[in-house]
């Protein structure tokens, strides 16, 4: 399997715009997350999806941030309008349950200028 | 009371010695502590995990230790090689629906 994999590995893009993360999860997990990293608060639970259907996402920031999964081998983070404070690392995570550990894709450095 | 505090922030140690990395908790409903490693431009990935039933699990040189009444668990990394030279986060989860809460991580350095 090739593992959790997400696109793009780096995006740059100027305060205001639209930003779109994807993530394809490992095929049969039926749990998708999407973490945030920064130095500041390491990493942050943004949202979780349970069979393509959004379980908790207390910790999307604010409205500018959505998250859909319209099916079960693909996901997207946007971010709209993007703020300078949004630059972090963006990574996505799948897992069969919730009993065991994730497996991380390899991340999305976003840099809002 | 959601939150997993990992120290210290950072850590030297000479190649062949031992690196500890602790965390504690408050939320007694956790049930899974994971410790994962990440390297530079790379996602984490699961190191070694324990359940509260244990308190020890070994895995080749990385052995976990969990003390349940202190609400302690920490990483212990023997013969400590450069090639661990990562940043570690520890985490921690509840049984039921819920996802992995991180500690903000331990960047070691292992100098040879």
């Amino acid at each position: 399997d090739a593992g959790v994999i997400q696109s793009p590995r780096h995006e740059v893009t100027e305060m205001g715009q639209e930003v779109t993360l994807r993530c394809k999860p490992i095929s049969g997990h039926d749990y998708l997350f999407w973490y945030r990293q920064t130095m500041m608060r390491g990493l942050e639970l943004l949202i979780y999806f349970n069979n393509n259907v959004p379980i908790d996402d207390s910790g999307m920031p604010e409205d500018r941030f959505s998250a859909k999964m319209p099916n079960a081998s693909f996901s997207t983070l946007k971010i709209q309008p993007s703020e300078p404070r949004d630059s972090a690392v963006y990574f996505c995570a799948s897992t069969p349950n919730l009993r065991g550990g994730y497996t991380f894709g390899s991340g999305t450095r976003l840099t809002v200028v | 009371q959601q939150q997993v505090k990992q120290s210290p922030q950072s850590l030297i140690v000479q190649k062949g010695g031992i690196s500890i990395i602790n965390c504690a908790y408050e939320n007694t409903a956790f049930d899974y502590f994971p410790w994962y490693q990440q390297f530079p431009g790379k996602g984490p990935a699961l190191l070694i995990a324990i359940r509260p039933d244990v308190s020890e699990k070994k895995e080749g040189r990385f052995t976990i230790s969990f003390n349940k009444s202190a609400k302690q668990f920490s990483l212990h990394i023997m013969d400590s090689q450069p090639g661990d030279s990562a940043t570690y986060f520890c985490a921690a989860k509840a049984q039921a629906g819920t996802a992995l809460i991180f500690g903000k991580g331990t960047t070691l350095s292992v100098s040879s």
